[in-house]
């Protein structure tokens, strides 16, 4: 049983251009949360998906950023015409229900430039 | 919505003496706990976790946390600190009720020699 799966596991995009970020779950799971870790900075939740669902999303910001869990594949994290201050570590992690413990990736550490 | 608050981003302790991380939650239910640790560029490894009962929890590595309800703590301890305990460690919470997960801001462990 594969852990969880990020990719890349390091993207870099100029100013302006579309970053995809991809998390595939542990099999069996099907909550997703998305993070991110700013440097020197702890983990700031984002966004919590179940299959197809957006559960909370209140750690989103209100624009460029969406994410998406489908019935088929990987959830995606999707930021629209970066900026540098999105560079960051963005780690996925999954878990079998709400209440039990999370596994995370290893993360996609992101470079604007 | 759940929330847990870290006391010190930064620790520093000798090799062979106590480790000491603090955590208090805030949940209007019955909370979940967890530690986390993250090695440099590393996702996040689940040290140990309170899920009702034992209030003493045994992790990996020689960590153990207790839980107490009267004091909204779930603090991590280890009685000697190795080099290889160097590292970020998150306090997080859960429960059954909103099912995601929330961390802390983090706490850097340095450890000298």
């Amino acid at each position: 049983n594969a852990g969880v799966m990020q990719n890349p596991r390091h993207l870099v995009r100029r100013r302006g251009q579309e970053a995809r970020l991809r998390c595939s779950p542990m099999k069996g799971h099907s909550h997703v949360y998305w993070y991110r870790q700013l440097p020197e900075e702890g983990l700031k939740f984002m966004v919590y998906l179940q299959k197809e669902n957006i559960i909370d999303e209140s750690g989103m910001p209100k624009e460029r950023f969406s994410a998406e869990f489908p019935k088929e594949g990987p959830s995606i994290l999707r930021i629209q015409q970066v900026v540098r201050g999105d560079s960051a570590a963005y780690f996925c992690a999954s878990s079998r229900t709400g209440a039990t413990e999370a596994f995370f990736g290893q993360g996609t550490r992101l470079t604007v430039v | 919505a759940q929330s847990v608050t870290q006391l010190g981003s930064h620790v520093s302790v000798s090799e062979g003496a106590l480790v000491l991380l603090r955590c208090n939650y805030s949940s209007s239910v019955p909370p979940y706990l967890f530690w986390y640790v993250q090695y440099p560029n590393q996702g996040l490894q689940l040290l140990l976790k309170y899920t009702s009962a034992a209030t003493l929890v045994k992790g990996i590595n020689g960590f153990e946390a207790e839980f107490k309800k009267s004091e909204t703590s779930f603090h991590l301890t280890k009685p000697s600190a190795h080099m290889s305990d160097a590292a970020e460690y998150f306090c997080a919470v859960s429960d059954d009720n909103n099912n995601d997960m929330r961390f802390g801001a983090g706490t850097r462990l340095t450890v000298k020699p």
